[in-house]
């Protein structure tokens, strides 16, 4: 079963534009992890957040967590074309590395 | 540094038959984890192993799957017999921390 659910499931912009994917999961976790897949390949891992964090930054990605809300948002500034593809979503609990992926939401950004 | 190796990339079958696949972790990590992913959704994890240990395989259909990783380091994943309801994206990933590595994939389509 997936933890995670992803909101909105499919999201298409020009480029420029920002991105904002939401995720909400449903147990306690140790750290959300978000991870970038184009089509056909495999997952890129691309930030990681603690429990303890409530937001964090990696070049043109924003992440921010409230543990209060059981949620996660992954901001993309300036999306490019190259930034096309699904992001998803993962959680870790305490005491494991076990990762529980959301559905995921397709971006597609249009040149 | 290579990456995870995955091999076959494709593989078509017939339901009843066998098929298997392998895998070729990062060099050093012991943590290898094999999951499925069924179209539009996230990876589900199968397998988990800590060097040639399966530390977690509650997840592994075990009348018809199984999972070996020989020395540690390779590993395959098997599917005897195949069912129409095994299609999917096997992808293996492996890790020395809280990053996950993930291979290619390999796309199963059982006819």
């Amino acid at each position: 079963s997936q933890q995670g659910e992803e909101d909105p499931q499919a999201l298409s912009i020009q480029e420029g534009e920002n991105a904002t994917m939401n995720c909400s999961y449903k147990t306690s976790i140790n750290n959300l992890q978000w991870y970038r897949q184009n089509s056909g390949r495999g997952l890129v891992h691309l930030i990681l957040i603690r429990s303890n964090e409530r937001e964090k930054h990696s070049g043109r990605l924003r992440v921010t967590l409230d543990t209060s809300k059981k949620s996660s948002s992954l901001l993309i500034t300036a999306s490019r074309a190259a930034d096309t593809a699904s992001y998803f979503c993962a959680t870790a609990g305490y005491n494991t590395d076990k990762l529980i992926f959301g559905t995921g939401t397709r971006l597609q950004v249009f040149p | 540094e290579a990456g995870v190796v995955q091999s076959p990339r494709y593989k078509i079958i017939e339901k009843k038959q066998p098929v298997a696949f392998w895998c070729n972790p990062i060099s050093g990590h012991n943590t290898l984890y094999w999951y499925r992913q069924n179209l539009g959704q996230g990876p589900e994890l199968l397998i988990r192993y800590e060097n040639e240990e399966a530390v977690d395989d509650s997840q592994l259909p075990k009348d018809r799957f199984s999972a070996e990783r020989l020395k540690g380091v390779d590993s395959t994943l098997k599917i005897q017999p195949a069912e129409l309801g095994d299609s999917a994206v096997y992808l293996c990933a492996s890790s020395s921390g809280e990053t996950q590595y993930f291979g290619p994939g390999t796309r199963l389509l059982v006819l």
